[in-house]
């Protein structure tokens, strides 16, 4: 069974803070990506990777930064928290057969 | 780059009647199309995909329509119940996109009235 897990779930910071997002995937997969999903924008893609030490900047990059540290896992950085960055993030992976992605179940994050 | 665009954005239902959500496609190399569902407080999982041809996949209690002539793709629910309310995203991926990616469309917000 494939298994994308994301931590923490939940994360309240205030403005200006340090947040790291962390997600690891157990499914071999080279291709791990970061959304944010938002009421009235569905998902947008923030970063991907295609391995360890690849980075692809997304469609909404700007305050974000990510790095694969391994196949299995992927980090998303937020090093100056705005409340415009409050929203719900998932991870995905997928393989270079089908491009099936496989979701996380997300972490709620807040900027107050 | 491919746009895709879904349709409706919210639908209300009753139980035992039928849902149909819609995207269009613009890029017509796209040849990998996905139906995902997300429930309330949880991730997207798939339901369907289908791949580069016209055709009609089922699945329990829904039916999935490419065509690739009009460059849309359907989700069909035929007798809907309660446990299909969710938000419902559908994916394309074009032979153009990098590294794996997927197109989706902004979602459909299911609500099955028992």
């Amino acid at each position: 069974e494939a298994a994308v897990t994301q931590s923490p779930r939940n994360k309240v910071t205030v403005t200006g803070g340090n947040v790291t997002l962390s997600c690891r995937q157990t499914n071999s997969h080279n291709y791990m990506y970061w959304y944010r999903q938002d009421t009235g924008h569905g998902l947008r893609l923030i970063h991907y990777s295609y391995g360890a030490g690849n980075l692809q900047i997304g469609d909404v990059p700007d305050g974000y930064k990510a790095t694969r540290t391994t196949q299995e896992d992927f980090f998303l950085l937020l090093e100056l928290a705005s409340p415009s960055q409050t929203s719900l993030y998932f991870c995905a992976s997928s393989d270079d057969r089908d491009y099936e992605q496989y979701f996380g179940p997300g972490t709620r994050l807040t900027v107050l | 780059g491919e746009q895709v665009e879904q349709r409706p954005p919210h639908l209300s239902v009753r139980e035992g009647d039928s849902a149909v959500i819609i995207c269009t496609y613009t890029d017509p190399n796209s040849y990998y199309f996905f139906w995902y569902k997300q429930e309330p407080g949880a991730g997207l999982q798939l339901l369907m995909k289908v791949f580069s041809s016209t055709e009609i996949n089922e699945g329990q209690g829904f039916t999935v329509l490419l065509n690739k002539k009009d460059k849309q793709l359907s989700l069909n629910l035929t007798a809907a119940h309660p446990g299909d309310s969710a938000v419902y995203f559908c994916a394309v991926r074009n032979r153009g996109s990098a590294l794996g990616r997927l197109h989706f469309g902004a979602g459909t917000q299911l609500i099955v009235i028992p």
